[in-house]
C-alpha cells in the first residue's frame, strides 16, 4: 500500500516565524512531489512541485526533498494569517508519473 | 486561461436519484482525474483518463458510479442511485498529461449532498 504520511495538526505558528510542514512517503521511487495548499470550503491549489533532491524556492515558499530519506517539507517564511489553511503533500505512485497519492494534509493555523 | 470548470456548483439530490456530475478541463490537458473529498477528509482517487486510453477505473467505489470523457475534452461522472454515504464533494483536475508535465490543477468542485 502506497502511503503519504503528513501530521494532521493544528500546527499553530506565530505571525511573520517560519513555518515547517513535513511528509514522509513509503513509494522509495517515486520522483514528483507536490505540495497543494487548501483553503475551507475551497478546492487545493498547487503551490510547489520539486523532482529533484535539494531545496526549491519560490518566493515565501521553499520545498527541500531528501529521496533517500523519503521526506519531503515545506517551508513558508515570513507566515501571513493568510497562509492559514490546510497543506497537501502529494506524491507519483511508482512508474506512474501520471497518478499520484495525496497525504490527508496538515492544518496550519498562523497566529496574528 | 481559464481553468478547470465544474457544474453544477452544488446539487442537492434525494437518496435513490442519479446525479451527473460535471467537468470542462483546462484546454490542452490530456489527463483528467476525478476525486471525492469528504467533509473533513483527504482526497479519494477515483477514476482517470489520459487521452484516448482506457481509463484508470480503480478508485471507483462501487459499481453504481462510472465515468465517460470524450476525447480530450468534458467529462461526466454519473452517481446511480445515490445514498447518504455518497454526499462529499467531488472534485475534478487536469494535467498536461503525455509525458509532459503531471502537475494536476484543480476545478472548484461539485458538493453533493444526498438527504
Amino acid at each position: 500500500q502506497k502511503e503519504v504520511e503528513q501530521n494532521s495538526g493544528p500546527l499553530s505558528v506565530p505571525e511573520g516565524a517560519i513555518a515547517s510542514l513535513n511528509c514522509t512517503y513509503s513509494d522509495r521511487v517515486s520522483q514528483s512531489f507536490f505540495w497543494y495548499r487548501q483553503y475551507s470550503g475551497k478546492s487545493p491549489e498547487l503551490i510547489m512541485s520539486i523532482y529533484s533532491n535539494g531545496d526549491k524556492e519560490d518566493g515565501r515558499f521553499t520545498a527541500q526533498l531528501n529521496k533517500a530519506s523519503q521526506y519531503v517539507s515545506l517551508l513558508i517564511r515570513d507566515s501571513q494569517p493568510s497562509d492559514s489553511a490546510t497543506y497537501l503533500c502529494a506524491v507519483n505512485i511508482a512508474n506512474r508519473d501520471d497518478k499520484i497519492i495525496f497525504g490527508k494534509g496538515t492544518r496550519l493555523h498562523i497566529l496574528p | 486561461g481559464a481553468g478547470v470548470s465544474q457544474s453544477p456548483s452544488n446539487k442537492v439530490t434525494e437518496k435513490g436519484k442519479d446525479v451527473e456530475l460535471r467537468c470542462d478541463p483546462i484546454s490542452g490537458h490530456t489527463a483528467l482525474y476525478w476525486y471525492r473529498q469528504r467533509l473533513g477528509q483527504g482526497l479519494e482517487f477515483l477514476i482517470y483518463f489520459q487521452g484516448n486510453s482506457a481509463p484508470d477505473k480503480s478508485g471507483l467505489p462501487s459499481d453504481r458510479f462510472s465515468a465517460e470523457r470524450t476525447g480530450e475534452s468534458v467529462s461526466t461522472l454519473t452517481i446511480q442511485r445515490t445514498q447518504q454515504e455518497d454526499s462529499a464533494v467531488y472534485l475534478c483536475a487536469s494535467s498536461l498529461g503525455g509525458g509532459r508535465s503531471y502537475e494536476q490543477y484543480f476545478g472548484p468542485g461539485t458538493r453533493l449532498t444526498v438527504t
